[in-house]
């Protein structure tokens, strides 16, 4: 059974600061994706990970993934108010549809 | 973009009535759509995978008789949450997969409360 774990699960932080949130994953998946959550919404689309070693970055936000480590990192650089939200990792599977199994979720607050 | 419209937003119903939500994708086919349930301040849980014209597989867990999935076209399918009790009141989001398989095809949510 494929099981999507972030840590950490809540984070404060101050404007300015650098920070890394972590999702580990427990079987070989091929597509890993990071999505943003505001308050009562649904999901933004951040980032797709098709492969190892493969990094994206958009603004102050970067994503990487080690397939072999079964790992993907969300790194904030410079952190701003309003990157304040939950972030989600999600992993599919590797068989048929893909079907994503959601990380616990990164409760990030940015101090101004 | 890719849009999936869902509804309602937000729906408020007694205890032991039914609810419908919708999600419809506006211009793309839905060959799966995936049902998702969040409690707050929790993740999102799959709860069922439909593929148009066949019936859905739930995952564990989650009753198919409570909770009832339509795919009848590949631009429409329904989620049904019969005999609704305050447990069942979450924010729901569906997801519908194309064949361009784009992680962008999320719905806006439903807020279910049931009083």
């Amino acid at each position: 059974e494929l099981k999507v774990e972030q840590n950490p699960l809540f984070l404060s932080m101050q404007e300015g600061k650098n920070y890394t949130i972590y999702c580990n994953y427990s079987t070989t998946s091929d597509r890993l994706y990071w999505y943003r959550q505001d308050p009562g919404k649904s999901l933004e689309s951040l980032f797709v990970l098709l492969s190892n070693g493969a990094v994206k970055q958009e603004g102050r936000l970067m994503a990487s993934l080690d397939t072999k480590a079964r790992l993907s990192t969300l790194h904030i650089t410079a952190a701003v108010h309003d990157l304040s939200a939950t972030y989600f990792c999600a992993v599919s599977g590797t068989s048929g549809t893909y079907k994503y199994i959601f990380g616990t979720g990164t409760r990030l607050k940015v101090l101004a | 973009g890719a849009v999936v419209s869902q509804h309602p937003s937000w729906v408020i119903c007694k205890s032991g009535t039914s609810v419908k939500i919708e999600c419809r994708s506006l211009d793309f086919q839905a060959t799966t759509m995936f049902w998702y349930r969040q409690f707050p301040k929790q993740s999102l849980m799959l709860m069922a995978t439909s593929n148009e014209g066949s019936k859905a597989t739930y995952e564990q867990g989650v009753e198919k008789d409570k909770f009832l999935i339509n795919h009848a076209s590949l631009t429409l399918s329904t989620l049904t949450v019969t005999s609704a009790h305050p447990e069942d009141s979450s924010f729901y989001i569906c997801r519908g997969e194309g064949q361009d398989f784009s992680p962008l095809h999320f719905g806006n949510g439903t807020r279910l409360t049931v009083t």
